[in-house]
Order: structure tokens, then sequence, then C-alpha cells
């Protein structure tokens, strides 16, 4: 059964810093990995998915990468602001779709 | 365009009653998902939906859990006999095409259902 772990459970860090969150899962054989930003009392907005066929994905000051061999996933953010405080979930999906979650990391960029 | 919506927002039951949670998806999406989100914890998966037929309800956690699509589009999820454990955020979503093993599309999410047992 698929599990998936994020560390650290929450960041805080000053503004401008580049950060770096990790993900590990325990089945290889995933089908994709994915990269949501979770707002309080909001839905899950989709940051970044990598095919099992990709190594990595860039969007803006985002870039997540995926190493299936080992079972991890980072998510790398350049240039924290104020504005990318939330908690961070990744996901790894199923032939069908299906995400297992991890129970993210909480990210609190400080101005 | 018009993301997903999820109505109500917020629904408080008390133990034992029946409970009818709507999911619109956007329009077009063939897959349909939900998930249930507990406090502190990442969404669980309960079920997917490929056009009107249930393709995977391998996370529904017990019978009083059922969910329907009948026209490939929207979609309730339906609880009997709630009980105080069923609190949680549910959360819908859906995608493209879903997967196809090779290929998966993004799921995009609705602001989902607080559904509280008292």
């Amino acid at each position: 059964k698929q599990e998936v772990t994020q560390i650290p459970a929450a960041l805080s860090v000053p503004e401008g810093e580049n950060l770096v969150l990790n993900c590990s899962f325990t089945d290889s054989a995933i089908y994709n990995l994915q990269w949501f930003r979770q707002d309080p009392g909001k839905g899950l907005t989709s940051l970044l998915l990598i095919q099992s066929s990709q190594r990595e994905q860039t969007s803006g000051r985002l870039n997540a990468s995926l190493d299936k061999s080992s079972g991890r996933s980072t998510l790398y953010i350049a240039a924290s602001q104020p504005g990318d405080s939330a908690t961070y979930l990744c996901a790894g999906g199923g032939s069908q779709g299906n995400l297992i979650f991890g129970k993210g990391t909480k990210l609190s960029v400080k101005p | 365009g018009a993301g997903v919506s999820q109505t109500p927002s917020n629904k408080v039951t008390e133990k034992g009653k029946y409970v009818e949670l709507r999911c619109d998806p956007i329009s077009g999406h063939t897959a349909l998902y939900w998930y249930r989100q507990s406090l502190g914890q990442g969404p669980e998966f309960l079920i997917y939906f490929q056009g009107t037929g249930a393709a995977d309800d391998s996370g529904l956690p017990n019978d009083r859990f059922f969910a329907v699509r009948p026209e490939g589009s929207v979609s309730t999820l339906k609880i009997q006999r709630t009980e105080r454990g069923d609190s949680a955020v549910y959360l819908c979503a859906s995608s493209l095409n879903g997967g196809t093993g090779v290929r998966t599309d993004t799921q995009y999410f609705g602001p989902g259902t607080r559904l509280t047992v008292l």
C-alpha cells in the first residue's frame, strides 16, 4: 500500500529565502507525482504534475523533481514571498489518477 | 471558466441522519474523484468515476457511503446513518480524462463541503 510522507511538517523562513520541501513514497510504481497548495479553509490548487516518465517540472519560481528509484520528490521554491505561506501537499498517483496524499508541510514566510 | 463547485459549503447534522453532498465538475471533464480530509491530515481517496461508472470505489470506508454520477457530470456522495467520525471536509476533484497508466491529467479541486456530525 502506497504511503506518502512529507518532511518537515512545518517550516518558517524569512522572505527571500530559497527553500526545499521533501516528499517520500513507499511504492516506486507511482504513475505521477503532484504538488498542491492549500490555503486555510480552501480547496487544493495544483502546482505541478510530474508524469512517471518525467524527472522534473518547472513553473515560475517553483521546481519539482521526481526520483522514482529512491522514492523521493522535492519542491523547490525560489525567492520565497509572504504570499507563498500555505500548506503544501504532495500526492502519488495511481494508474487511474486517484491520489495518495502526504500530510503536508505548513510553510510560513515572514516579511 | 467555472471551476469545480460543491454544495453545501457547510453541513451540520445529527448522528444517525442521512446526508447528500453535491459536486459539479468542470464542464467536459470525464473523471471525477471524491476525497475526504480530516483536520491536520492530507486528503484521503474515496471513489473515482470515469463517466457514469464508478471505476474505483476502494476508498469508501464502509457501506454507509455511496456515490452516484448518473449522467456523467454532477455527482452526489451519500452518507447513511452518519457517525461523529464522519465529520471532515469532503473534497471533489475533476480532470479531463483521468489516468491511462501512461499519462495522468491534472485534478482540479472544489472548495469542499465541511460536514459536522453532532
